[in-house]
């Protein structure tokens, strides 16, 4: 089943604790993001990959950081995490930056840092 | 810069129409609509890439005005099964951005 799979689902994290969330596509698709959702908000990009070893920064990255080694995986990590970075993370891939065919998005990873 | 959407929110009953709008400063590439149902992720309806393009499935269609700088979405006949916020997304170059989304409630 193509999709793309998001890990933790949840997550609680303290201050200061580096944590890592994984983001894996089993679509061969070039192009992936992180995105944060936040109240009265909607999506906002974090940071956005259009292939191995390129990215580039998203409206909010502040706080985050990411790596494509692999045209599958795209981690974000938060090296410093701080509680207003307490929000619903979704990771999207698509083929040629969603051309014709839009973006699939992970389930989610729901983030609390105390 | 965030496409703007309007309204931010809709209740309807069920057999109504709804229209929701998304509009952007400057011409895009493409516009992109998502439904997102609450605790889940978003999911892709449809794309628009030409000025003046109309495409729609089902009861839910959407246009791309001439300038590519305003979308809508049209949803008639509503169903319990529509009731989510409605996301666009606009593409600008290499960069892909959407709007803070529109929540419809559809009751019985």
């Amino acid at each position: 089943e193509a999709q793309v799979t998001q890990n933790p689902r949840y997550l609680i994290t303290v201050t200061g604790k580096k944590l890592t969330v994984t983001c894996s596509q089993n679509m061969n698709h070039e192009y992936m993001s992180w995105y944060r959702q936040d109240p009265g908000l909607g999506l906002r990009q974090i940071y956005y990959s259009m292939n191995v070893e390129v990215t580039d920064k998203g409206d909010v990255p502040e706080g985050y950081k990411v790596s494509r080694k692999e045209k599958r995986n795209f981690p974000l990590i938060l090296e410093s995490p701080s509680p207003n970075q307490t929000s619903l993370y979704f990771c999207a891939s698509s083929s040629i930056q969603g051309a014709h065919y839009g973006y699939t998005f992970g389930s989610g990873t729901r983030l609390t840092v105390v | 810069q965030q496409p703007v959407q309007s309204p931010q929110a809709v209740i309807l009953r069920e057999g109504e129409d709804a229209v929701i709008n998304c509009s952007s400063s400057k011409a895009l590439y493409s516009v992109h609509w998502y439904r997102q149902k609450h605790g889940e992720a978003p999911v892709f309806l449809m794309i628009l890439l030409k000025g003046g393009e109309q495409k729609g499935h089902d009861k839910i269609s959407a246009s791309f005005n001439e300038k590519k700088q305003q979308s809508s979405l049209y949803l008639t006949a509503s169903q319990l099964s529509y009731s989510g916020t409605y996301f666009c997304g606009t593409e600008f170059r290499n960069d892909m951005r959407f709007g803070a989304g529109t929540r419809l409630t559809v009751k019985p």
